[in-house]
């Protein structure tokens, strides 16, 4: 398997502007969790879904981000508009829930926001 | 509220020296606790993952241990080497949940050749 894949990897974009990270889990996992790493306040889980369905949103941090699953093989976090606070790494994962609950990390996005 | 505490936060070592991790977690009520490397500009990989029942894992060189009604849990790393260098972070589930980590900080662990 080739593991989590996330694109871009890197991200570079005016303050105002949309970003859209993207995200396909291990093939065969039922959750997926988007993370946010600053070196701040660490790592931080902003979003997961289990079976497509959103779970548990309360870390997304305002109305600007958004994540969506439409299907098992992707995903989207969406930030409109970017506002230079937002520059981080944002790490997508995934893991089979019920079934050891191992979660998988993709090589993550670093977006950067001027 | 769950929180996850790492220390030390940096560890320097020789080459060859055994050591331990540590990570200390305020709610004991986890389904399990997973330890991971991260490299300077990298993704993390996963170590080891305890489940609440299991008193330790081993991989190799690691070994983890979980006493959770201390709320502790260590990482053996045995005859280090200079490609053990890393950050080193523990994390477990928070909100009786199985699947949303709350993380330490990490340690970032050196060693010298």
């Amino acid at each position: 398997d080739a593991g989590v894949i996330q694109s871009p990897r890197h991200e570079v974009t005016e303050m105002g502007q949309e970003v859209t990270l993207r995200c396909k889990p291990i093939s065969g996992h039922n959750s997926l969790f988007w993370y946010r790493q600053t070196m701040m306040r660490g790592l931080e889980l902003l979003i997961y879904f289990n079976n497509n369905v959103p779970i548990d949103d309360s870390g997304m941090p305002e109305d600007r981000f958004s994540a969506k699953m439409p299907n098992a093989s992707f995903s989207t976090l969406k930030i409109q508009p970017s506002e230079p606070r937002d520059s981080a790494v944002y790490f997508c994962a995934s893991s089979q829930l019920g079934q050891g609950n191992e979660q998988y990390f993709g090589p993550g996005t670093r977006l950067t926001v001027t | 509220k769950q929180e996850v505490t790492q220390i030390p936060a940096a560890l320097s070592v020789p080459e060859g020296e055994n050591l331990v991790l540590n990570c200390s977690f305020t709610d004991s009520a986890i389904y399990n606790l997973q330890w991971f490397r991260q490299d300077p500009g990298k993704g993390l990989t996963s170590l080891l993952l305890i489940q609440s029942s299991q008193r330790e894992q081993t991989s190799g060189r690691l070994n983890a241990s979980l006493d959770k009604s201390s709320g502790r849990s260590t990482l053996y790393i045995a005859a280090s080497q200079p490609g053990d260098s890393a950050t080193y972070l523990c994390a477990v589930p928070y909100g009786g949940s199985q699947g949303n980590l709350i993380f330490g900080k990490g340690t970032k662990l050196s060693v010298k050749p």
